[in-house]
């Protein structure tokens, strides 16, 4: 069975602090995605990385795939109070071609102002 | 605006009476699924839908059934629901399966 382990689950900041959110397993994505979800609402789709090493950025966030496809990081820089919400990643289970997602259990972040 | 469409937003229900949750995409999409998400347990496939007619088993598709008729529609339904079917329910869709999905926002149900 594959696994996401995300870290951390919580995390509670002052405006202007950089935060890594993890996201790791044993096993291989053929592409890993990041999504960020608010209250009452459904997944919203930040990026999406297919290539080992590969980093993309989206203004002050930062998604790097892992070269073995196996974990991936965000960054967050100069966190603003609207960086609030849940952070999941999730992996496409590349063994099968399903197109299942596998997600981790989320990193809450609350940025202080 | 494209978009997924979900209905209704919230329900409260009593064990064994039959319901169904709607799921409409405007953006011609071929794949469609559905999640669950519990906390602790995070988000979990139910089942998933390649195109018309073709659908599947997610990782936790016991106590629900789906029928894909039309590409657009995707409905869930509870034949019987019991209390352990309480639970926020997603929609999603994508183009190509693996490649970035659109999420619906959600069915919160209560089975009470």
């Amino acid at each position: 069975t594959q696994l996401l382990e995300q870290s951390p689950q919580f995390l509670s900041i002052q405006e202007g602090e950089n935060l890594t959110v993890y996201c790791n397993s044993s096993s291989v994505f053929s592409s890993l995605q990041w999504y960020r979800q608010e209250p009452g609402e459904g997944p919203v789709l930040l990026v999406t990385v297919v290539t080992g090493g590969e980093v993309k950025k989206l203004k002050r966030l930062t998604f790097q795939f892992g070269d073995a496809r196996k974990d991936s990081s965000l960054h967050i820089t100069a966190a603003q109070p609207g960086d609030t919400g849940l952070y999941l990643c999730a992996g496409v289970d590349g063994s099968s071609n399903t197109g299942k997602l596998i997600f981790g259990q989320g990193t809450t972040l609350q940025v202080k102002p | 605006e494209a978009q997924v469409t979900q209905n209704p937003r919230y329900l409260i229900t009593v064990t064994g009476k039959k319901l169904t949750v709607t799921c409409s995409q405007n953006m011609n999409h071929e794949y469609m699924s559905w999640y669950r998400q519990d906390p602790g347990l995070g988000l979990r496939q139910i089942y998933y839908s390649m195109n018309v007619e073709v659908t599947d088993k997610g990782d936790v598709p016991e106590g629900y059934k789906v029928s894909r008729k039309e590409k657009r529609n995707f409905p869930l339904i509870l034949e019987s629901p019991s209390p352990n079917q309480t639970s926020l329910y997603f929609c999603a869709s994508s183009s190509v399966p693996g490649i970035g999905y659109t999420f619906g926002s959600g069915t919160r149900l209560t089975v009470v």
